[in-house]
């Protein structure tokens, strides 16, 4: 079946430290992984897709399909970093997504 | 433009009610989805329209659960004889492509309608 794994309920960093928010998948196929965020009092949002290979608000993910893995990344975190992420898988028929539970991420200086 | 939109955003209701959740789509989005978000969960899929199609239902939990587009924009979640175990956070998504290319295209949300059922 179709699981994306989100280990960690949440990590505290300090401001300027790196981040790595996990994300490990179980899929049959080839996916597509996204990362959507949902900052305090907003909708949640895509930050990133592994299509893209974009570095978004410093952030950045590999899909690892050896490991199957798609972990975020930011070398120097920021207090505006601060929200929930939610890892995404999609199948190639570009229809419903499957979320993880989610990672409080939360930055403090 | 506006962005998808939900009403309402809160609702309460007794068990054993019926409620009626809508969602309006970023105009000319031609995907439209649902999602069940209960309390430290993801969202998890409910259903799937094309335009008025329902493409996908296979994420509805219960046959209380009733999904319509009717003219291919607006989308009515209706729930009916609510139970405790419905309360959860309902998102709606829409793109602005059709499924089936080669690439998923990105999905916008609403802000949400948080139902409660006592």
């Amino acid at each position: 079946a179709q699981r994306v794994t989100q280990p960690e309920k949440l990590l505290s960093v300090f401001k300027g430290a790196p981040v790595e928010l996990k994300c490990n998948y179980s899929y049959s196929g080839s996916p597509e992984l996204f990362w959507y965020v949902q900052y305090s009092r907003q909708r949640l949002q895509l930050l990133l897709r592994h299509i893209s290979r974009e570095s978004i608000k410093g952030f950045t993910a590999d899909l690892n399909k050896g490991e199957t893995s798609f972990h975020l990344k930011k070398p120097f975190a920021q207090e505006e970093d601060s929200a929930m992420y939610y890892c995404a898988l999609s199948d190639q028929a570009g229809t419903a997504l499957i979320f993880g539970k989610g990672t409080t991420l939360s930055v403090s200086s | 433009g506006a962005g998808v939109s939900q009403s309402p955003r809160y609702k309460v209701a007794k068990r054993g009610q019926d409620v009626a959740l809508r969602c309006d789509p970023i105009s000319g989005h031609v995907s439209l989805f649902w999602y069940q978000q209960a309390l430290g969960q993801g969202p998890e899929f409910l259903t799937y329209f094309q335009n008025e199609a329902q493409l996908d239902k296979s994420g509805l939990p219960s046959d209380r659960f009733f999904a319509e587009r009717p003219e291919g924009s607006v989308s009515t979640l209706k729930i009916q004889r609510t139970q405790q175990e419905d309360s959860a956070v309902y998102l709606c998504a829409s793109s602005s492509r059709a499924s089936g290319g080669t690439f998923t295209d990105t999905q916008y949300f609403g802000p949400g309608t948080r139902l409660t059922v006592l």
